[in-house]
């Protein structure tokens, strides 16, 4: 199984400022995921980013709003920029397994925008 | 375009009871479907995977079954214990990685 190193764990953010979120995999992985998840929903899908390419935006997020990097394939980033109170939720990225099976997530990043 | 369906949305129950969380969903041709915990504020635990293949998976006190065709699948739980109490939520996969997950269902086992 894999896992996900994934900080802060944790963050009050002022608004207008920007917070990057890291995820550190143990293992090589192909694909990796951040969704993000508001208060009292559901977990809804940002984006998919994959080594060596730009990240695919699903509808509704930007890349502007939300940068992604995928350096290698064991580690992303994902920024959110110029934070609004909109943006209070919890972020979590996530993996498929070592073949391909399985999503494995990381701890998750709550996020509180002033 | 896919949507999952989690019912009921909270769910109460004395400890010891025996107890089945649904979750429906609208396209069959799914990659596998991945039950989940989350305790409140945290990230996800995986429970149980069923590939599309399989019609159950079992992991101690849970069993997890799927018919793809009828578009559902049960959580079933075993003798509850107050440790179980958390929102559990299922994801259904596609071949390119991606989830779509439901609303959840939070449950609260009572000493």
């Amino acid at each position: 199984s894999a896992v996900i190193s994934q900080k802060p764990s944790r963050d009050i953010c002022q608004r207008g400022t920007s917070l990057t979120i890291q995820c550190q995999v143990d293992s090589q992985v192909t694909m990796m995921f951040w969704y993000r998840q508001q208060p009292g929903q559901s977990l809804t899908l940002i984006a998919t980013a994959n080594q060596g390419s730009e990240a695919t935006y699903e509808s509704g997020f930007v890349i502007d709003k939300f940068p992604i990097s995928r350096p290698n394939l064991t580690f992303s980033t994902l920024t959110v920029s110029n934070m609004s109170p909109e943006d209070s939720s919890i972020y979590l990225c996530s993996a498929d397994g070592p073949y391909g099976e399985k999503l494995f997530f990381g701890s998750g990043t709550q996020l509180s925008v002033l | 375009k896919q949507e999952v369906t989690q019912i009921p949305a909270a769910l109460s129950v004395p400890e010891g009871e025996n107890l089945v969380l649904n979750c429906s969903f609208t396209d069959s041709a799914i990659y596998n479907l991945q039950w989940f915990r989350q305790d409140p504020g945290k990230g996800l635990t995986s429970l149980l995977l069923i590939q599309s293949s399989q019609r159950e998976q079992t992991s101690g006190r849970l069993n997890a079954s799927l018919d793809k065709s009828s578009g559902r699948s049960t959580l079933y739980i075993a003798a509850s214990q107050p440790g179980d109490s958390a929102t559990y939520l299922c994801a259904v996969g596609t071949n390119a990685g991606k989830s779509t997950f439901g609303d959840g269902t939070t449950l609260t086992v009572k000493p």
